[in-house]
């Protein structure tokens, strides 16, 4: 399994872009780049998911290099309400009997201010 | 319901006791997982289930038991409550197929107090 590594925290304020970069120098060919949003008391929610390049939602924008030993998760223009955990996952492509273990690092803790 | 019920959202356990935390899904996902959350220790996998009939250990199964009857349901049992199991435990699932795999989609989370 991949190891992931994030900057424990981050600030930030109102209006700006926010990146995000997880490290995760041995990723392997069939693994996938996963980033949750996580608010106080609730579980972790899916924000976008991508395995190279540049991928593009409404929420955000993830970007993968060619080696794909690291993403970055964008957020355009934050505000107060993006205030909250972010976790990268990179985990393997369902292997038939094989099982998933899908693994969380300890997350980013963005603080956005006004 | 929608998405994924667990149950209790807090208990207060004594020691010893033993104690089943439920969590149901109707998205009829095939993979099941419980991650606990502890603070400044992010979520760690305790076990999984690939389909019903089958369960895997996670990161740090010792102290807990799952079983997979059917498709939707995927109770977590602490045979005997410990204080070092007080945490928020969170249920998940996902669709195996393919990338989908990779994108849980979790419960609101019990909140679990051992003294």
């Amino acid at each position: 399994l991949a190891k992931t590594t994030q900057p424990i925290s981050m600030d930030s304020y109102e209006g700006q872009e926010v990146n995000i970069t997880c490290s995760h120098n041995n990723i392997a060919t069939n693994d996938y780049i996963t980033w949750y949003q996580q608010f106080p008391s609730q579980g972790p929610r899916f924000i976008i998911q991508g395995y190279k390049t540049k991928v593009t939602n409404e929420v955000a924008s993830l970007f993968i290099p060619a080696d794909r030993k690291s993403s970055t998760l964008s957020l355009p223009r934050v505000s107060l309400s993006d205030t909250a955990v972010y976790y990268c996952l990179v985990g393997t492509l369902w292997v038939t009997g094989g099982g998933n273990k899908l693994t969380f690092g300890t997350g980013t803790q963005l603080k956005v201010e006004l | 319901i929608a998405g994924i019920t667990q149950a209790p959202t807090s208990q207060i356990l004594a020691a010893g006791r033993r104690m089943t935390l439920r969590c149901t899904q109707d998205m009829r996902h095939n993979a099941m997982y419980w991650y606990r959350q502890d603070l400044g220790l992010g979520l760690r996998l305790i076990h999984y289930s690939n389909t019903a009939g089958t369960t895997g250990k996670g990161e740090v199964p010792d102290g807990y038991s799952v079983s997979r009857a059917n498709t939707d349901d995927f109770p977590l049992t602490l045979a005997s409550a410990v204080p070092s199991q007080t945490s928020v435990y969170f249920c998940a699932s996902s669709d195996s197929s393919g990338a989908g795999a990779n994108v849980l989609t979790f419960g609101a989370g019990s909140r679990l107090t051992v003294l």
